[in-house]
């Protein structure tokens, strides 16, 4: 059965550090994958998408994912926190079906950022 | 470009009311989806719709709840009689082929029932 996996609830990280959030999935085809950052009160804003290619993934406001499939993780990564970041993450698969599919989407990893 | 579009933000209701959720979807998708967030579950697909016709409502989680898409350009998600359970988050959200198949999603409308 197809699953995504965020196997952390809460990070905190300081200004400036480093910060990845770990996104593990289950699938049985080349996966479709996502990473959406939702600030309290807000809807879901996609920050980055991995359909095929080039395994690492730019994404905006200076997020980067890399996709691996020995691994079956598609972990979020940025090199310097800012405190705007402080919100909550959710990896997602594309369970594409058919035509066009749904969302599956991880837990969410909640991010407090200490200045 | 206006994104997805619902309607009301926000809503507080009594238990046993009608509830009815409003999407406008990005125009052009022809995909349209509706989540629900909850602390306890997360987001949770409800139902989705390819050209205005419902592909997979397994998620819908009874009959009190219920989903129609008329036309390309509006959708509703209706709860009648609401429950304090109902209490959510309902995100709308729509993708296309020519949006590579990427899902964006509204601001939700932030549902609660007394």
């Amino acid at each position: 059965a197809q699953s995504v996996t965020q196997p952390d609830i809460h990070i905190t990280v300081s200004e400036g550090a480093s910060l990845e959030l770990r996104c593990n999935y289950s699938y049985g085809a080349t996966p479709y994958l996502f990473w959406y950052v939702q600030s309290p009160g807000q809807g879901l804003q996609l920050l980055l998408k991995y359909f095929s290619g080039d395994t690492l993934v730019q994404g905006i406001k200076g997020f980067e994912a890399e996709f691996k499939r020995s691994q079956s993780s598609f972990n979020l990564r940025k090199p310097s926190v800012h405190w705007s970041d402080a919100a909550e993450y959710f990896c997602a698969l594309g369970n594409y079906g058919g035509s066009q599919g749904n969302l599956i989407f991880g837990k969410g990893t909640k991010l407090s950022v200490k200045p | 470009d206006a994104g997805v579009i619902q309607s009301p933000r926000h809503e507080v209701t009594e238990m046993g009311q009608e509830v009815t959720l409003r999407c406008k979807p990005i125009s052009g998708h022809n995909s349209l989806f509706w989540y629900r967030q909850t602390m306890m579950r997360g987001l949770e697909l409800l139902i989705y719709f390819n050209n205005n016709v419902p592909i997979d409502d397994s998620g819908m989680p009874e009959d009190r709840f219920s989903a129609k898409m008329p036309n390309a350009s509006f959708s509703t998600l209706k709860i009648q009689p609401s429950e304090p359970r109902d209490s959510a988050v309902y995100f709308c959200a729509s993708s296309s082929r020519g949006s590579g198949n990427t899902i964006y999603f509204g601001e939700g409308s932030w549902l609660t029932v007394v």
